[in-house]
């Protein structure tokens, strides 16, 4: 399968620790994009990078949340300290170019903070 | 800023029936439109897409028309069948903006046999 995968699926943290995600984009994309959603809402853009340059972050993003694409293939994202509202799915994206090209997802990381 | 707003839900259809949800948007530019859907348990998937004025985007016999004067973008489909059963997302992407997708809240479409 060369869609898009994220690890892990599910993740139970305590509030204060510290928590990573990955995602690995279908490999020719060059963007790739995090959003987050929460129940019954639609996802919210958090950021995104062209190959490896990060170039833009939602004001969404605070500043217990970094992400990285360190060569230009697969990202993380970790949140620090994490908070109750922090619980979500976060969900990874990549696409060929900009504009109308479509973007892939992935099946997401649902995060729970207890 | 850009913004999507989709009908509110849920929606509950008999098998065979024409559905419609309709999907406005506000932009400050020229964005392309999409139709995203998600089937229990599976990650968002594309169903149809169009960029720019009066084009209609089909797939799967679902259609939508770009409609500039309206900035509506409402997907119909002539019969729906147990197996459309999913959430739909509205969304928008503008060059300007990294092409990032604004989604709508999603719509839940329940079809009974």
């Amino acid at each position: 399968d060369t869609g898009v995968s994220q690890d892990p699926r599910h993740k139970i943290t305590k509030r204060g620790q510290n928590v990573t995600f990955r995602c690995d984009p279908i490999s020719e994309h060059n963007r790739l994009y995090w959003y987050r959603q929460t129940l019954g809402q639609g996802p919210e853009f958090l950021t995104y990078f062209q190959n490896e340059a990060q170039l833009e972050k939602s004001r969404l993003l605070s500043d217990r949340f970094s992400a990285e694409r360190p060569k230009g293939s697969f990202s993380t994202l970790e949140i620090q300290r994490t908070e109750q509202g922090d619980s979500a799915m976060y969900l990874c994206a990549s696409s060929l170019g900009s504009g109308a090209n479509e973007q892939f997802f992935g099946p997401g990381t649902r995060l729970t903070v207890l | 800023g850009d913004s999507v707003t989709q009908m509110e839900g849920p929606v509950t259809l008999s098998e065979e029936a024409f559905l419609t949800i309709n999907c406005t948007y506000t932009a400050t530019g020229y964005p392309s439109l999409f139709w995203y859907v998600q089937y229990p348990g599976e990650g968002l998937q594309l169903l149809l897409k169009a960029t720019k004025a009066d084009d209609k985007g089909s797939n799967k016999g679902f259609e939508a028309t770009y409609r500039k004067e309206t900035t509506s973008f409402h997907l119909e489909k002539g019969s729906v069948q147990v197996s459309d059963s999913a959430v739909y997302f509205c969304a928008l992407s503008e060059k300007t903006s990294g092409s990032r997708l604004t989604f709508g809240e999603g719509t839940q479409l329940t079809v009974n046999p």
